[in-house]
């Protein structure tokens, strides 16, 4: 099983829509997660983090499900710029620095 | 503050030559990170740098991949020789130890087509 899994997509929504991804983590050690967001032919940047049960930052939410090992990435009220690739990260939990990037999940809002 | 910076941007070459891939993280960051990322493969750790030395390099796919850093503020990754299966989009990020672990900076990453 892979670390870390995404469903592909593409999602297509139109501008308004609420979209939720999920991702699924093999490493029930991990005690914190990410979301990276890449837009087509950059570099990823970091979106938010997940340190406890979820996390909300305006119209992004990010929430944890420890017992299910996944983390989903819900976003409200979709605009066309949030049309890119969001890549669920995990860390390495055995404290190295490194860390572990899911293949991502590639959103098309729609006007 | 100008960001990580890499060079070439882009690169094209034959089967079996050497490619050196260029970094400069930015100023004052202690870690540097060197990851490939391909349609198949989605974007993979080769290594890592803590203060100029190679804490992690398992990621490398074979012998024919080397990184080095020779100080705080430059590294390369070199392929030799190259093959058609390198082509990927390769990316160099840095961070700083005092920040929290996941904050990576990228920079904008090398496209290289191996013929």
């Amino acid at each position: 099983r892979k670390e870390v899994e995404q469903d592909p997509g593409p999602f297509n929504v139109p501008e308004g829509a609420t979209v939720a991804f999920n991702c699924t983590y093999s490493n029930s050690a991990s005690q914190s997660f990410f979301w990276y967001r890449q837009d087509c032919r950059k570099e990823p940047k970091l979106l938010m983090s997940v340190y406890s049960s979820g996390n909300e930052d305006g119209r992004f939410t990010a929430q944890l499900n420890r017992a299910s090992q996944y983390i989903s990435l819900l976003i409200r009220d979709s605009k066309l710029s949030d049309s890119a690739t969001y890549l669920c990260v995990v860390p390495d939990p055995t404290g190295r620095r490194a860390l572990t990037f899911g293949s991502g999940t590639r959103l098309q809002v729609q006007p | 503050d100008a960001g990580v910076i890499q060079s070439p941007r882009h690169e094209v070459t034959e089967m079996g030559q050497e490619v050196t891939l260029r970094c400069k993280p930015i100023s004052g960051h202690d870690y540097l990170f060197w990851y490939r990322q391909t349609m198949m493969r989605g974007l993979e750790l080769l290594i890592y740098f803590n203060n100029n030395v190679p804490i992690d390099d398992s990621g490398m796919p074979e012998d024919r991949f080397s990184a080095k850093m020779p100080n705080a503020s430059f590294s390369t990754l070199k392929i030799q020789p190259s093959e058609p299966r390198d082509s990927a989009v390769y990316f160099c990020a840095s961070s700083f130890q005092r920040e929290a672990q996941e904050t990576q900076y990228f920079g904008p990453g090398t496209r290289l087509l191996v013929l």
